[in-house]
């Protein structure tokens, strides 16, 4: 149990567009949802948090009219990156936070990669 | 304040040797300590976690790993390596919010 999906898995897109990514809790309802970014050979940074139907919350440094979040149900949020450049590539991760027995712990998912050109 | 040390960035070892990562923390509360595993281009593979009880905590891949509050730590290990285990190794703490430690690259060469 405890799946989380994202897509696409890899996506390519010229420098200005925007794109979308999707994260979904498969068998679970994740109030709170967390999108994490990885550059090449590093660790997971966190961008945001969001939880359903609210604004989500930012870290420090993190643009967020260029990383819109939306997290419209209890299955589903979405990242998107507005007019995208080139120093936007990176994989894209996301998590839902799900209970197991009493413990709340996060499922992450496979990862969007983002290609810039 | 809250964070993981994975001081070790890059270890080799052979095919068929034994395996020690080694994760520090600082966290401050009780853990929740977790192990993950990444392949290049791929996601994040738990590989087991410490929430309480028993301190020695067996994963999935023949991993287990050790949780010794005193030391603040939590050592995956492994007794016998195989060439697939080459990978990106991260140590997280935490459970709402968590905390990534920076990486160990693993290299296992025949």
């Amino acid at each position: 149990g405890a799946v989380v999906s994202q897509h696409p898995s890899w996506v390519i897109c010229k420098s200005g567009t925007s794109v979308k990514i999707e994260c979904r809790s498969l068998d679970f309802q994740a109030t709170t949802m967390f999108w994490y970014r990885q550059f090449p050979k590093q660790s997971l940074m966190l961008m945001a948090t969001s939880n359903e139907g609210s604004k989500a919350t930012y870290e420090q440094g993190v643009e967020k009219d260029k990383f819109l979040i939306n997290h419209a149900s209890l299955t589903l949020s979405t990242l998107t990156v507005t007019s995208a450049h080139p120093e936007d590539s990176s994989f894209y991760i996301c998590s839902g936070l799900g209970h197991q027995g009493s413990t709340d712990t996060q499922y992450f998912g496979p990862g969007t990669r983002l290609t810039v050109l | 304040a809250q964070s993981v040390t994975q001081p070790d960035i890059h270890i080799t070892v052979s095919e068929g040797a034994s395996l020690e990562l080694r994760c520090n923390y600082s966290y401050g509360a009780t853990p929740y300590l977790f192990w993950y595993v990444q392949s290049p281009g791929q996601g994040l593979q738990l590989l087991l976690k410490y929430f309480s009880g028993d301190t020695l905590v067996q994963g999935i891949k023949g991993f287990e790993a050790e949780f010794k509050r005193s030391q603040s730590s939590f050592n995956l290990r492994k007794p016998s390596v195989h060439w697939s285990d080459a990978a990106e190794y991260f140590c997280a703490v935490g459970g709402n919010q968590f905390y990534f430690g920076t990486g160990t690259s693993l290299t296992v060469i025949p």
